[in-house]
């Protein structure tokens, strides 16, 4: 059973911090790593992917990824309220079917 | 990126009734899904829609409730069918891009069961 873990928040952080969200998946032969974002009522909107170990960044975002402690990780810097929003981590295999974690729900407080 | 249209975006049904759900893609795709999305909840694989041929079912989900069909390489359509309240929820089309890879999904169907 593939699993995708994430903590379900809420993360609340100040306006301008770093917020750090984080998973793990249980399956090692998992590939491809992906971050959406979901504001209420609304799909789920793709931020960034990442397939290989260490830092990925674009703009205000960097994923991480750790292959080895299987594990990866969305920093957003310079937070604002606009982010505000659940963060969905997926995981897929051979770049098949997608597994999502349960989502981390972040606030960003002005 | 792909852009994904789904209709209805909403609509409330009887119990005992069934509904379409259509989904066109406006780019080349190599596969596409059917999600579920219950209140406040994450996003639960119902299959994968398989061009030409039956689609792929997770556990828990079956044909005679969710028939599923894809013609050609662009369009999905997702039946709810016999429904009832449970089956309150959003249900999101969703295809992988051929050119990156990438999951896009489109805005959703919520679908409200009396």
């Amino acid at each position: 059973q593939k699993e995708v873990e994430q903590n379900s928040g809420p993360l609340s952080v100040p306006e301008g911090a770093i917020a750090s969200l984080n998973c793990t998946y249980s399956d090692r032969g998992s590939q491809s790593f992906f971050w959406y974002r979901q504001y209420s009522g609304k799909s789920p909107e793709l931020i960034m992917f990442i397939y290989s170990n260490g830092d990925k960044e674009d703009g205000r975002f960097t994923a991480q990824l750790n292959k080895a402690s299987q594990y990866v990780s969305l920093l957003i810097r310079d937070s604002q309220p606009s982010d505000s929003a659940t963060y969905l981590c997926a995981v897929a295999l051979y770049g098949q079917n997608f597994v999502f974690g349960p989502g981390t729900r972040l606030s960003v407080l002005p | 990126s792909a852009v994904i249209s789904q209709k209805p975006s909403r609509d409330i049904c009887q119990r005992g009734t069934s509904l379409t759900i259509q989904c066109q893609v406006d780019s080349q795709v190599t596969m596409m899904f059917w999600y579920r999305q219950q209140p406040g909840q994450s996003l639960t694989l119902i299959a994968t829609a398989n061009q030409g041929s039956e689609a792929t079912y997770e556990s828990g989900f079956v044909i005679d409730k969710f028939p599923i069909s894809r013609p050609n390489l662009t369009f999905s359509t997702l039946t709810v069918s016999n429904m009832s309240p449970e089956d309150s929820s959003i249900y999101l089309c969703s295809a992988k891009t051929t050119l990156t890879g990438e999951l896009f999904f489109g805005e959703g169907s919520r679908l409200t069961v009396l």
